[in-house]
Parts: C-alpha cells; sequence; structure tokens
C-alpha cells in the first residue's frame, strides 16, 4: 500500500527551538507539500516542491523552511518556535500533471505544541 | 486568485438518510479539478470524490455524488444512506490544470452522523 510517512504524531517542543518535521513518501512522486490545519481555517500551504532541490512558497511562508535533498523526502522546518505555530501539520505528495485529476495522498500529520 | 467556501462549519444526518454539503468556489479559469476529501478522527485524509470541470456529467463514488454547477461555481457533495463511518471533516478543494499543482482548500465541514 502506498504511502505517505510522517515521524512524529504528536510533538511538543519550547519556544525558540528549531524543530523539524519530516516526511517520506514511497510512491515515487514529483510533488510533494507542506499543509498547516487550524479550526475554522482550513488547510493553508507553507510550501511545495516540485522537484530535488525545488521548492516554492506558499501562502503563509513567514517562520518556515523545507529542505528537499531526496525525492522521497520533504522536511519542514521551524526556524525558531513560536506558540501560533502550534497546529496540525499535514504532508502531502501527488504525481506531475498530465496525469489528469490524481488527488493528493495525505500522511497522518504531525501535531505540534510549542510551549 | 482562486478561493474555495464552504458556508456549513458543522452539520449533522439521521443514520441512513442523505446530506448535501456545500461548495463554491471562484475562479477566472475554465479548465480545473474539483475534490472533496474526508478526515476521520483519526486525522488521514482521504480522497472521496473528484471532478473535471469540462465533463458535465456529475462524478459519482457509491454512496457519494456531486452536483456540479459550473455555471454557478458550486460543487456540492451528497451523501446517501449516511452511515457511521461518514462521521469526518469533509474537505472542498480546488486545482487549476496549468501551473503548479496546489490545491487551495476550503475551511471545511464538520458532519456528524447520529445513530
Amino acid at each position: 500500500d502506498v504511502k505517505v510517512t510522517q515521524s512524529s504524531r504528536y510533538l511538543v517542543k519550547r519556544t525558540g527551538e528549531k524543530v523539524f518535521l519530516e516526511c517520506v513518501q514511497d510512491m515515487d512522486h514529483e510533488n510533494m507539500f507542506w499543509y498547516r490545519q487550524d479550526p475554522g481555517l482550513g488547510l493553508r500551504l507553507i510550501y511545495f516542491s516540485y522537484d530535488v532541490k525545488m521548492k516554492e512558497k506558499g501562502d503563509i511562508p513567514e517562520g518556515y523552511s523545507v529542505s528537499r535533498e531526496k525525492k522521497e523526502r520533504f522536511s519542514l522546518i521551524l526556524e525558531s518556535a513560536s506558540t501560533n505555530q502550534t497546529s496540525m501539520y499535514l504532508c502531502a505528495s501527488s504525481p506531475t500533471a498530465g496525469t489528469g485529476p490524481v488527488g493528493y495522498t495525505f500522511g497522518s500529520g504531525t501535531r505540534l505544541t510549542v510551549v | 486568485a482562486q478561493t474555495v467556501t464552504q458556508s456549513q462549519p458543522e452539520m449533522s444526518v439521521q443514520e441512513a438518510e442523505t446530506v448535501t454539503l456545500s461548495c463554491t468556489y471562484d475562479t477566472s479559469e475554465n479548465n480545473y479539478y474539483l475534490f472533496w476529501y474526508k478526515q476521520p478522527p483519526s486525522r488521514q485524509m482521504i480522497l472521496v470524490i473528484r471532478q473535471e470541470a469540462y465533463k458535465q456529467q456529475n462524478a459519482t463514488e457509491n454512496r457519494f455524488s456531486v452536483n456540479f454547477q459550473k455555471a454557478a461555481k458550486s460543487f456540492s457533495l451528497k451523501i446517501s444512506d449516511s452511515q457511521l463511518g461518514d462521521t469526518a471533516m469533509y474537505f472542498c478543494a480546488f486545482r487549476s490544470t496549468s501551473g503548479t499543482y496546489k490545491y487551495i482548500f476550503g475551511t471545511g465541514t464538520r458532519l456528524k452522523v447520529l445513530a
């Protein structure tokens, strides 16, 4: 069964810490995405990547960075965690265009709490 | 810029009955894809149904069907014979057929199926 795996389900970090959220997919997908999910706000795109070492800012990139050194792995980095980054973080992947309306495959999410 | 609006934050339905979740969107494009995603309490987001804008026929997947009204920019989800396992957050999503492969999500509708 194809998968998107997020390394942690729950994470508690202190303000000011550098935080790494890892996401690995085994479907050889070109595109990978990081969203944060907050009640009443839906899913908001933080960053995405359409190829190794390529990245683009989403709608809310401030305070975050990403790394994609290998096709299967897409990391989200909180440079200096703040309490307003407490949220659910969802990773997703998809194949590239030309394959019709293929949906995302999502990971199970990481619930991050910054104290 | 494209937007997706879900105007019903919460809904409930009796088991075995039918419920319709609303979604409207705004775009200047003529061709695009629309999706409904389901996020059960366990959090893994899964694709429920998809629609290509250039196809007039409404998509159907078992008990799930859509009412796609392109001129009105409306994309509602109908769940027939509701089951307890349909209890979840439902997100409507838009994706352009050109450019990047990122999705724009609505804010979600929390559906509760009552026994």
